[in-house]
């Protein structure tokens, strides 16, 4: 299996800071990488698909970026509906799995 | 819009079987480009793949639970349904039904999700 590990695992910030959560695959696995949010109670929602790719009525601050074993969610400016959990997933192989999360708590 | 609905027993006993189904709308499942997941988050805790099925009715199993997991589907009701055998207090989770979509660049992802439903197993 592709163990995927995120860092931090939680991480406090304020309204307006730029904020980077880093995901990291246990092997390559091009570009086969996806985000997603979960707020409390809420079922995750699909943010970046492709590493890169913005989700159809996504805001604009959110952006991802990487390839091979290293990618990066970027809030550019955190608002205050940002704060929740937010994981990392592979669809290179099959089982599918997904990174542990990061909490972003209000500081 | 697409959207699924888990719905099933809240309680299950200790060694009997966890029976789920998720009700699809606004898309068929007979797609052939979804595939349809089970994905379960036990209380606190990160997103466990379970698995999932194609309409022709192939499927794939995470091998930590292939031995106690099977999913069907009944392109009828447009629905399919998890069955988890031999519970224990471990399999206690939130269990989502999502849909895999095959997306561009031949990477897949899940979209939609279902709202989840809580499994307590106990006694």
């Amino acid at each position: 299996d592709i163990q995927m590990t995120q860092s931090p695992s939680s991480l406090s910030a304020s309204v307006g800071d730029r904020v980077t959560i880093t995901c990291r695959a246990s092997q390559t696995i091009g570009r086969y990488l996806n985000w997603y949010q979960q707020k409390p109670g809420k079922a995750p929602e699909l943010l970046i698909y492709v590493a890169s790719g913005l989700q159809s009525g996504v805001p604009s601050r959110f952006s991802g970026s990487g390839s091979g074993t290293d990618f990066t969610l970027t809030i550019s400016s955190l608002q205050p509906e940002d704060f929740a959990t937010y994981y990392c997933q592979q669809s290179f192989s099959v089982p599918r799995t997904f990174g542990q999360g990061t909490k972003l708590e209000i500081k | 819009q697409v959207q699924l609905q888990e719905s099933g027993p809240g309680l299950v006993t200790p060694s009997q079987t966890l029976s789920l189904t998720c009700t699809v709308s606004g898309d068929s499942i007979t797609s052939d480009t979804s595939y349809w997941s089970w994905i379960r988050q036990p209380p606190g805790k990160g997103l466990e793949w379970i698995g999932f099925i194609y309409y022709s009715g192939s499927t794939y199993y995470n091998p930590s639970l292939k031995s106690r997991v099977s999913i069907s589907v009944d392109t009828s009701k447009n629905q399919f349904s998890l069955r988890l055998n031999s519970v224990t207090a471990a399999d206690t989770a939130m269990y989502h039904c999502a849909r895999e979509v095959q997306g561009v660049d031949n990477v897949d992802w899940f979209d939609p999700w279902g709202q989840g439903t809580l499994v307590i197993v106990s006694s």
